[in-house]
């Protein structure tokens, strides 16, 4: 296990188009969590799960905005008729309770 | 809500000297963590150091090492016999229980 992988790298797309991030955590961590980060900004906390259970949820994420992790392993995100202001790097991490995060490499969207 | 507050957004340090980045949080709970991150350009998030509130002691890694002032909520970095390959930004982060919180960032300039 290498750590935690995010696919794609990179992704643009048009306005209104709806795009979907794939995070693969590290297979021991139970907990996942979805952060944005904007340039020259600190990661925004979007939602964390625990196995697959989706506990806690920003108010950053609109109804647009949507994750699963369907089996407690992988989680995806999805935005729906993405915007402009969407436009930013999506980061995923992955812990056991209480430990520092392990971050992927972000996917970065860029809406045009 | 728990806020975490870096007042320097960008800190220079000549190689080989010592730095001190700063971080201050908010919180009412009495048991949490506290993490420095590092992100080097276009590169991934790295844990660079933690800190148990409950512990006194300072933690240390290698040439990094806290100041964790409890009463005060301060959690200050200091990077000793700095390198270039520390030029990143530098994120100060809480924990405690369920996600993590992030300042806005220190971006580190080391001048050869």
């Amino acid at each position: 296990d290498t750590g935690v992988s995010q696919n794609p790298r990179h992704k643009i797309t048009k306005r209104g188009q709806n795009v979907t991030f794939r995070c693969d955590p590290i297979s021991e961590h139970n907990r996942l969590y979805w952060y944005r980060q904007t340039l020259g900004q600190g990661p925004e906390f979007l939602t964390y799960f625990q196995n697959e259970a989706q506990l806690e949820k920003s108010r950053l994420l609109s109804d647009r905005f949507s994750a699963e992790r369907p089996k407690g392993s992988f989680s995806t995100l999805e935005i729906q008729r993405t915007e402009q202001g969407d436009s930013a790097m999506y980061l995923c991490a992955s812990s056991l309770p209480r430990y520092g995060y392990t971050f992927g490499s972000g996917t970065r969207l860029t809406v045009v | 809500a728990q806020t975490v507050t870096q007042s320097q957004p960008e800190m220079s340090v000549q190689e080989a000297e010592t730095v001190t980045l700063s971080c201050t949080y908010d919180t009412s709970e009495s048991d949490y963590y506290l993490f420095w991150y590092k992100q080097p350009p276009s590169r991934q998030m790295i844990l660079v150091i933690r800190q148990e509130a409950y512990k006194q002691q300072n933690a240390t890694e290698n040439r990094f090492s806290v100041n964790f002032q409890k009463a005060a909520k301060s959690f200050s970095l200091k990077i000793s016999d700095s390198q270039l390959g520390d030029a990143a930004m530098y994120f100060c982060a809480y924990n405690e229980n369920n996600d993590m919180r992030f300042g806005a960032g220190t971006r580190l300039t080391v001048k050869p």
